[in-house]
């Protein structure tokens, strides 16, 4: 059970170029969650999904965007990438209940040159 | 709002001793608690939630946690820490608002460092 999958593990962009980041699980769970790990900034909610085909900001959405065309699949886009946009990523998933936990990817550590 | 605050960013124990990182909470009604843990270079591992019920929730690894209504904390603990305890520590709150997902807020993070 692979559980959630994030490709790519490690990249590097030029400033202005732009990437997507692939989320896959394995759990059929509803809802999935994009965050970004900032030193000593915790975890921020980029973008989340509540459902296949349904996008909703979260905390710090600006220059991201995102896509939920199948359900076991989430995808985040940068378009033009930003050296503000150096940081680990993390994508999770989770049931739909409140009491549940959410699981984690391995991340992605992108840094925008 | 829901959200938790982690007052301390690097705890330090000798290893054999107790430890115990700090987490407080607000939120507008119940609170749906959890802890995780980060390894370097790995991502986010879940110990542990607190939902209803007892306020001692025991986890994996041998930690636990004890959920204090009046004093709005949750922490974490373990008797005998072990130098493999080393990481960083993450509280975190469900939001449980309408249309939010459920998603996790989370602290800042603790570094815990177990000396051998």
């Amino acid at each position: 059970n692979a559980g959630v999958t994030q490709t790519p593990k490690f990249r590097v962009l030029k400033t202005g170029q732009s990437m997507t980041l692939l989320c896959a699980q394995d759990m059929n769970h509803e809802y999935m969650y994009w965050y970004r790990q900032d030193p000593g900034m915790g975890l921020r909610l980029i973008h989340y999904s509540v459902g296949e085909g349904t996008t909703a900001k979260g905390e710090v959405p600006d220059g991201y965007n995102v896509s939920r065309l199948k359900k076991q699949n989430f995808l985040l886009g940068l378009e033009s990438a930003a050296p503000s946009q150096t940081s680990v990523y993390f994508c999770a998933s989770s049931m739909t209940r409140v009491y549940t936990e959410a699981f984690f990817g391995q991340g992605t550590r992108l840094t925008v040159v | 709002a829901q959200s938790v605050a982690q007052p301390e960013d690097q705890v330090n124990v000798a290893e054999g001793n107790p430890l115990t990182v700090k987490c407080t909470y607000s939120v507008s009604g119940n609170p749906y608690l959890f802890w995780y843990v980060q390894y370097p270079n790995r991502g986010l591992q879940f110990l542990l939630k607190y939902i209803t019920g007892d306020n001692l929730v025991k986890g994996s690894y041998g930690f636990e946690a004890e959920f204090n209504k009046s004093q709005t904390s949750f922490h974490l603990k373990k008797p005998s820490a072990l130098v493999s305890d080393s990481a960083l520590y993450f509280c975190a709150v469900r939001d449980v608002r309408t249309n939010s997902g459920y998603a996790l807020n989370f602290g800042k993070g603790t570094s815990l460092l177990v000396t051998p």
